[in-house]
């Protein structure tokens, strides 16, 4: 069965720099989220989106901004790269709500 | 407002031992969803299960058991003869209607099952 997928698995950046992580959820999944797992911690919730629309938004700082396409896929933007955003960044989908709820594998996102 | 607690940061078992993980879970919603998942090192998160608040049913997969109380708030997860590939760490999270269904994870409990 397809599952939800990240792009790129692995990211390194520089301080100040722009990093655009992409997800690509299940076929016919209305929901898309986004997390971020620092190390050691828990994921927490950033934004989703429902039906292309944004339907909730968490701790996600200003540099951040995220969309859902057309075709349902969803990018998140991040801007002014500081050593703090290293963290594993996930995409989840999900159709009516909790049904099918599925994480992508995650992009390793690294600041130096 | 919606909370998980995890109060066993890590739990350190001797391999074929019985092993238990709590979860506890504060929600205003009379319709919620509670979610266990496992992190091995290698990062992605794995789902275990999903129950609605409306199912106060025990599930048992495998050596996997899970017991729901919405008396006590709680949804703990039983591991039965532990194996070294249960290492992990394991979140327990909550998801409500009135939240957008997003999850409120808790901070995780770091199982290490020794040989």
């Amino acid at each position: 069965a397809a599952g939800v997928i990240q792009s790129p698995r692995h990211l390194i950046k520089e301080k100040r720099e722009t990093a655009t992580l992409k997800c690509y959820p299940i076929p016919r999944h209305d929901t898309v989220y986004w997390y971020q797992q620092g190390p050691g911690q828990d994921p927490q919730f950033l934004i989703s989106f429902y039906e292309k629309m944004q339907s909730d938004k968490g701790s996600i700082p200003d540099r951040f901004s995220a969309q859902q396409f057309s075709d349902y896929h969803s990018e998140l933007n991040m801007s002014s790269l500081e050593l703090g955003d290293s963290a594993l960044y996930f995409c989840a989908s999900s159709l009516q709500g909790a049904e099918g709820y599925t994480f992508g594998s995650g992009t390793r996102l690294t600041v130096v | 407002a919606q909370k998980v607690t995890q109060a066993q940061t890590e739990i350190s078992v001797v391999e074929k031992e019985d092993v238990t993980l709590d979860c506890v879970y504060e929600t205003r919603d009379t319709t919620y969803y509670l979610f266990w998942y496992k992190q091995p090192p290698s990062g992605e998160l794995v789902f275990l299960i999903r129950r609605n608040s409306f199912d106060e049913q025990n599930e048992i997969s495998g050596r996997y058991s899970w017991n729901f109380q919405k008396s006590t708030s709680s949804f703990n997860f039983t591991i039965t003869a532990s194996q070294v590939v249960d290492s992990a760490v394991y979140f327990c999270a909550l998801s409500e209607v009135d939240s957008s269904y997003k999850l409120i994870f808790g901070s995780g409990t770091r199982l290490l099952v020794r040989p």
